[in-house]
């Protein structure tokens, strides 16, 4: 099972709105609503973001919404903040039973 | 407060076996799945196994199939994984996550522990 792709980095200032992708194959991304984000600081445990392609767990910040269309899901994050500057991953249901990961995206608040 | 915590890593030689555990609290833990995923050094999360509330249900990636076994006892609120034929490239952080949802598989991992380290070298 190939890996989820994501933009190695983004970038944004404060204030402003970023997106990432999450692109898969109709295998994963596209065949199931099992989509989802974890936020990563370095050092520390990942946390979940968003389950579900665009459901929040309780006290995540509204900020954070999710979609899908097709093959390829994406994260944004609006109203940037400094704390939001981590590493970010997706994951997805496979048809083999199985999840896989994106590679990660680096995302820097300038 | 849910909490996790993974224990049992270490440095471990070429073709040998490790028993990790993950020891849960804060929640009714026969209600849920749960997972392994483990993340190399400098790299990126790699999904291990998943079991379901009452074990009916086990996946394994490709990577460890035939390698690993995952287990929980729910009396003892407690997730294992057993490690064989170790190889280099299983050397990672490997934390213990909780499925999102309780009795049905969300295939989200909140929260998770804080990781338990195996260095797999001769």
């Amino acid at each position: 099972q190939s890996a989820l792709t994501q933009p190695a980095s983004v970038s944004g200032s404060p204030g402003q709105s970023i997106t990432i992708s999450c692109t898969g194959t109709s295998s994963d991304v596209g065949g199931y609503n099992y989509v989802s984000w974890y936020q990563q600081h370095p050092g520390k445990a990942p946390k979940l973001m968003i389950y579900e392609v665009s459901n929040r767990p309780s006290g995540v910040p509204d900020r954070f919404s999710g979609s899908k269309s097709g093959n390829a899901a994406s994260l944004t994050i609006s109203g940037l903040q400094a704390e939001d500057e981590a590493d970010y991953y997706c994951s997805s249901y496979t048809s083999s039973t199985t999840v896989v990961f994106g590679g990660g995206t680096k995302l820097t608040v300038l | 407060e849910v909490q996790l915590v993974e224990s049992g890593g270490g440095l471990v030689q070429p073709g040998r076996s490790l028993r990790l555990s993950c020891a849960a609290s804060g929640f009714t833990f026969d209600d849920y799945a749960m997972h392994w995923v483990r993340q190399a050094p400098g790299k990126g999360l790699e999904w291990v196994s998943g079991i379901s509330w009452n074990s009916g249900s086990i996946d394994y990636a490709d990577s460890v199939k035939g390698r690993f076994t995952i287990s929980r006892d729910n009396a003892k609120n407690s997730l294992y994984l057993q490690m064989n034929s170790l190889r280099a490239e299983d050397t990672a952080l490997y934390y213990c996550a909780k499925d999102h949802k309780g009795l049905e598989w969300s295939f989200a991992f909140d929260p998770w522990g804080q990781g338990t380290l195996v260095t797999v070298s001769s």
